[in-house]
């Protein structure tokens, strides 16, 4: 079964300062990836996502994902952050013949002037 | 072209009642999923419909139930609701059924009491 880690479940960061967000995931054959963002009482945007090719993925926002098959992970990264930065963030994964996205329990986002 | 829009925003039920959610999906998708998202956790996968058949369904039992449209819009139904059941409903659309990137709605915020 393929299942999402997201270890870290708050971080809290300045404006202006770099933004990592950890994904580990589980998956039996060639994953896709997503990060989705979610501001308070809203659906989720997607970031980026990474189906094949360079693993390196750049999305909305500025924000980037590096693909990394031997560590089974999938971080997402910014490198200076703004105030409206401010959400929670969702990594998600699903397969090739796959219908679902099984998402990670999240990381919030605090940014602080 | 549209988003997924999702009706009503906010309800509040009674434990033991019946429920419908409606979602129409982004402009030329044909594949609508359902999520249930429970405060402070990662949305949960319910089920899937891909051309009004449903395609791929959770950890979710029958009296979650669903229907596609032919013109793909969708409904989720739940009967017999439960405090439990009380969460954030995100309703997903893509184009294929399986391993495509999904656009959600902004969700129905579901209250039992």
């Amino acid at each position: 079964a393929q299942s999402v880690t997201q270890p870290d479940i708050h971080i809290t960061v300045s404006e202006g300062a770099s933004l990592e967000l950890r994904c580990n995931y589980s998956y039996g054959a060639t994953p896709y990836l997503f990060w989705y963002v979610q501001s308070p009482g809203q659906g989720l945007q997607l970031l980026l996502k990474y189906f094949s090719g360079d693993t390196l993925v750049q999305g909305i926002k500025g924000f980037e994902a590096e693909f990394k098959r031997s560590q089974s992970s999938f971080n997402l990264r910014k490198p200076s952050v703004h105030w409206s930065d401010a959400a929670e963030y969702f990594c998600a994964v699903a397969g090739a013949n796959d219908y679902k996205l099984s998402f990670g329990a999240g990381t919030t986002v605090t940014v602080r002037a | 072209e549209t988003g997924v829009t999702q009706s009503p925003t906010h309800l509040i039920k009674t434990r033991g009642q019946q429920v419908t959610l409606r979602c129409s999906s982004q402009s030329g998708h044909n594949t609508v999923s359902w999520y249930q998202q429970a405060l402070g956790q990662g949305p949960q996968f319910i089920f899937q419909y891909y051309r009004e058949e449903e395609n791929g369904r959770g950890n979710f039992p029958p009296r979650f139930s669903g229907l596609q449209f032919p013109n793909y819009s969708s409904e989720l139904n739940v009967n017999a609701l439960e405090l439990d059941d009380s969460a954030l409903y995100l309703c997903a659309s893509s184009l294929g059924g399986e391993g495509y990137e999904q656009y959600f709605g902004p969700g129905t915020r579901l209250t039992v009491t």
